[in-house]
């Protein structure tokens, strides 16, 4: 079964550009996570989607959006894109969610997309 | 709100070498605990986890033990190797969001 894809790997903007980032979950998987990885901030969680619907949101500025499609594929975006957005972004999925953490809601992360803003 | 204490790296180590590292928690709710491993150039990979107090997660050597009255989860192995060098992550869910630590850079040296 293939993993988690994202695309690009590798992206580099300029300052008050946008950009889309994409996430193919595992076939099967209905929930799909974004996260946000800095040398100085750690990991932090962007927010999920489930059926189409975001389901929970971290705390990030109305900049990053994100929107799920029918087929349980995942795209982010950022606008207006500053210094500070410069980050490795990983997404990952799951089966569903909800309730005790089990197989059922694991979840499985991408290789990630680099995204440099110059 | 929900949080993780990591212990703070880098670390370095002979190969053999006993390996700890300490994670301690805050949650509200009753969390699940993970330990997660990212290697160069690659997304994490989820290394164990434990679901409730006094579960032990383990995998490829790794152990990490669920202590509710210490609200810690500290991952061990008995003996490292080269391959084992990657940066590690303990990490919390209450619900689908997974709240992670800082991470500890591990470099284990032949």
């Amino acid at each position: 079964k293939a993993g988690v894809t994202q695309t690009p790997r590798y992206l580099i903007k300029t300052r008050g550009q946008q950009v889309t980032l994409s996430c193919s979950p595992i076939s099967g998987h209905r929930s799909v996570s974004w996260y946000q990885q800095t040398p100085g901030q750690g990991l932090q969680f962007l927010f999920e989607y489930f059926s189409e619907t975001q389901r929970n949101k971290g705390n990030f500025p109305g900049r990053f959006s994100g929107r799920q499609f029918s087929n349980s594929r995942s795209e982010m975006n950022v606008s207006t894109l500053e210094l500070g957005d410069s980050a490795l972004y990983l997404c990952a999925s799951s089966l569903a969610g909800r309730g005790p953490i089990s197989s059922y809601n694991e979840q499985f992360f991408g290789p990630g997309t680099r995204l440099t803003v110059l | 709100g929900n949080s993780v204490t990591q212990m703070e790296g880098p670390v370095t180590l002979s190969e053999e070498a006993f390996l700890t590292i300490n994670c301690t928690y805050t949650a509200t709710g009753y969390p699940s605990l993970f330990w997660y491993v990212q290697y160069p150039g690659e997304g994490l990979q989820l290394l164990l986890k434990a679901t409730k107090a006094d579960d032990k997660g383990s995998n490829k050597g790794f152990e990490a033990t669920y202590r509710k009255e210490t609200t810690s989860f500290h991952l061990e192995k008995g003996s490292v190797q080269v391959s084992d060098s990657a940066v590690y992550f303990c990490a919390l869910t209450v619900d689908e969001k997974l709240t992670f630590g800082t991470g500890t850079r591990l470099t284990i040296i032949p």
